[in-house]
């Protein structure tokens, strides 16, 4: 059964620094895997999705990385600003339930 | 530009009552999923529609029914609410079941006392 972890739980970083995210998933077989951001009370916005072939993905200060092998993949945000502030959830697409998701990281970001 | 849209945003169920949630997508997606969110188990898929006629159980179907009236709508039943099917649910979208980016409803916070 799939399962996906996200570490650390919890982060708090000041402002301008740069930061990693880390998901780690127990099969890897998947057909892709997202980063998504949730705001407090708020769903879930897309931020960068890497199909199975691919290694990494780029969006602004966003850059994701998937390594298939060892099971991981990683969220870099570049630059940290407060706005950043929120959870992020990463979930894997494989097998029959779509995807299966992390408990998320909740990032702050002090000004 | 709605997306994906969600009602009732908040509702207080007794226990044994029935509700339906709604779920309405206007970006043309074939496939449609409901999801429920409790603290420190992440989101949980209940039931998904891969394609318009069709619907399939998720890791935790069990107290819910689905129907997917349309292309654009997938509801959420539950029949006799328990305690336990207290969390917030969230519907999502994508244009195929496999490889395309998710687009997800703005959550439906119930709470079953």
């Amino acid at each position: 059964k799939q399962e996906v972890t996200q570490i650390p739980a919890a982060l708090s970083v000041p402002e301008g620094e740069n930061l990693v995210l880390n998901c780690s998933f127990t099969d890897s077989a998947i057909y892709n895997l997202q980063w998504f951001r949730q705001d407090p009370g708020k769903g879930l916005t897309s931020l960068l999705l890497i199909q199975s072939s691919q290694r990494e993905q780029t969006s602004g200060r966003l850059n994701a990385s998937l390594d298939k092998s060892s099971g991981r993949s990683t969220l870099y945000i570049a630059a940290s600003q407060p706005g950043d502030s929120a959870t992020y959830l990463c979930a894997v697409s494989s097998g029959t339930y779509k995807y299966i998701f992390g408990t998320g990281t909740r990032l702050k970001v002090l000004a | 530009n709605a997306g994906v849209t969600q009602t009732p945003k908040f509702q207080v169920l007794k226990t044994g009552q029935s509700m339906t949630l709604q779920c309405a997508q206007d970006m043309n997606h074939n496939s449609m999923y409901w999801y429920r969110q409790d603290p420190g188990m992440g989101l949980r898929l209940i039931y998904y529609s891969a394609s318009e006629g069709t619907t399939d159980k998720g890791e935790v179907p069990n107290g819910y029914n689905v129907s997917r009236l349309n292309k654009r709508e997938f509801s959420l039943r539950l029949e006799s609410a328990a305690p336990s099917q207290t969390s917030v649910y969230f519907c999502a979208s994508e244009r195929y079941s496999m490889n395309t980016e998710a687009f997800f409803g703005q959550g439906t916070r119930l709470t079953v006392v």
